[in-house]
This record gives C-alpha cells, sequence and structure tokens, in this order.
C-alpha cells in the first residue's frame, strides 16, 4: 500500500457542487499540504497543516477548504466547485523540523468540473 | 514576483549529452532546497536536496548559489530514462514551495 493515500483518484463533477478529496499517510509525518497543478504552472500550494490544531492558507486557497480530523488524515473541499477548478490535486506529507525534508506525494487526484 | 521561478524548456537533448538548467528563487531567508522529478503528470518524487557546498548524485550535480539566489541541476551522459519535468522545490517560512518546472527530453 502507498504511505500517502489519496481518494478519489478522478473525479468528475457538476458546477456548484461540493466536493471532498481525501488525504491519509501512514509515515507519521506531522506536516500535511494539498497542492494543484495546472499545466504550465506548476505545484501551487492550497493549505498546509502542521498538526490536528494547526492549519494555514497556502497561495491559492480562496474557494477551498480544509480539514485535519488526525495526524493522519488531511481533506480538501470544493465548497462549490467552478470549472476553473478543474485541475490535478497532490497531497504530501513531511517530517516536522525547522528546515524543510523531502515530502512524499500521494498520486494525485484529477478532478474535472463541467 | 512568484517565490520560485524555473527555466520551462523543454530541453531536447540527444543520448550523451549534458544538460543544466536554473531555479531561481524570491527569498533570501529560503532554508532547504530540492530537485523533484515527475513523470506523464504522476507524483513529483525526490531526485535530490540541494547543499550549500553542492552535491551529487551519480550522473546528477546540483548547486547552490545563496548569493545569486539560484539552484542548478546538471545531468550528464544523458539517457533516455531521464526524460521527465525537473521541479525545484524551496522550502522558507514552513512552506514548501515549487517551481513551474523544467521539461527535458532525451532523444535516441
Amino acid at each position: 500500500d502507498a504511505d500517502v493515500t489519496q481518494t478519489p483518484r478522478n473525479r468528475i463533477t457538476k458546477t456548484g457542487k461540493r466536493i471532498m478529496l481525501e488525504c491519509s499517510q501512514t509515515k507519521g509525518h506531522d506536516r500535511m499540504y494539498w497542492y494543484r497543478q495546472d499545466p504550465g504552472l506548476g505545484l501551487r500550494l492550497i493549505y498546509y497543516s502542521f498538526d490536528v490544531k494547526d492549519i494555514n492558507k497556502g497561495e491559492i486557497s480562496d474557494g477551498y477548504s480544509v480539514s485535519r480530523q488526525a495526524q493522519a488524515k488531511f481533506s480538501l473541499s470544493l465548497e462549490s466547485a467552478i470549472p476553473n477548478q478543474t485541475a490535478l490535486y497532490f497531497c504530501a506529507t513531511a517530517e516536522g523540523g525547522n528546515y524543510g525534508t523531502e515530502a512524499f506525494f500521494g498520486q494525485g487526484t484529477r478532478l474535472t468540473v463541467v | 514576483r512568484k517565490e520560485v521561478e524555473q527555466d520551462p524548456g523543454p530541453f531536447n537533448v540527444p543520448e550523451g549529452a549534458t544538460v543544466a538548467f536554473n531555479c531561481t528563487y524570491s527569498n533570501s531567508a529560503s532554508q532547504s532546497f530540492f530537485w523533484y522529478r515527475q513523470d506523464c503528470r504522476k507524483e513529483p518524487k525526490l531526485l535530490m536536496s540541494v547543499y550549500s557546498s553542492g552535491n551529487e548524485d551519480g550522473r546528477f550535480t546540483a548547486q547552490l548559489n545563496r548569493a545569486s539566489q539560484y539552484i542548478s541541476l546538471l545531468i550528464r551522459d544523458s539517457k533516455l530514462s531521464d526524460s521527465a519535468t525537473y521541479l525545484c522545490a524551496v522550502y522558507n517560512d514552513y512552506k514548501l514551495s515549487f517551481g513551474a518546472g523544467t521539461t527535458v527530453t532525451v532523444r535516441a
């Protein structure tokens, strides 16, 4: 089994619908991240969390919300999906500490909003 | 200005060639630097960390220039299997920020 698991792997949803993307990890890492990837724009940070009580906005948090239900689980919600949220979404985890360490990614969720 | 910027390429090189590209970062207080490899929109995977003194891993060499705020990646003796998108990543203020990626295609 993958250390970082994202569900669903693919999803097509309609404009205005609420959708939740889930991420779970077995690495025991404190830090978890949500990114979206669009062609030519690379990975852009949506939200990140250092522990269950610590949630931080990234560079493109508008239209998204997150929940850190446990150390191992970090969910991303689109409250009212719109077509420009069509993208590839990645969850990532990393150890804590003052200096960054290797981030481990889930396999991604390909989301299409029609 | 974006936190991390990369030359998008694409770099199209023959097998055996050397290819190098850079990544610039805007925050001089950035603490850690990495190169990730991404294949065909799959998940990124760590290629190597970048240390102040520069470091080498087989055919790959990474350099950090703090004065000019850039990191570089050099690939020697390119293989077909090196074809991928290379993402630089910079860690600061507890965030891990990525560049848009540099696409490398190695041709036979």
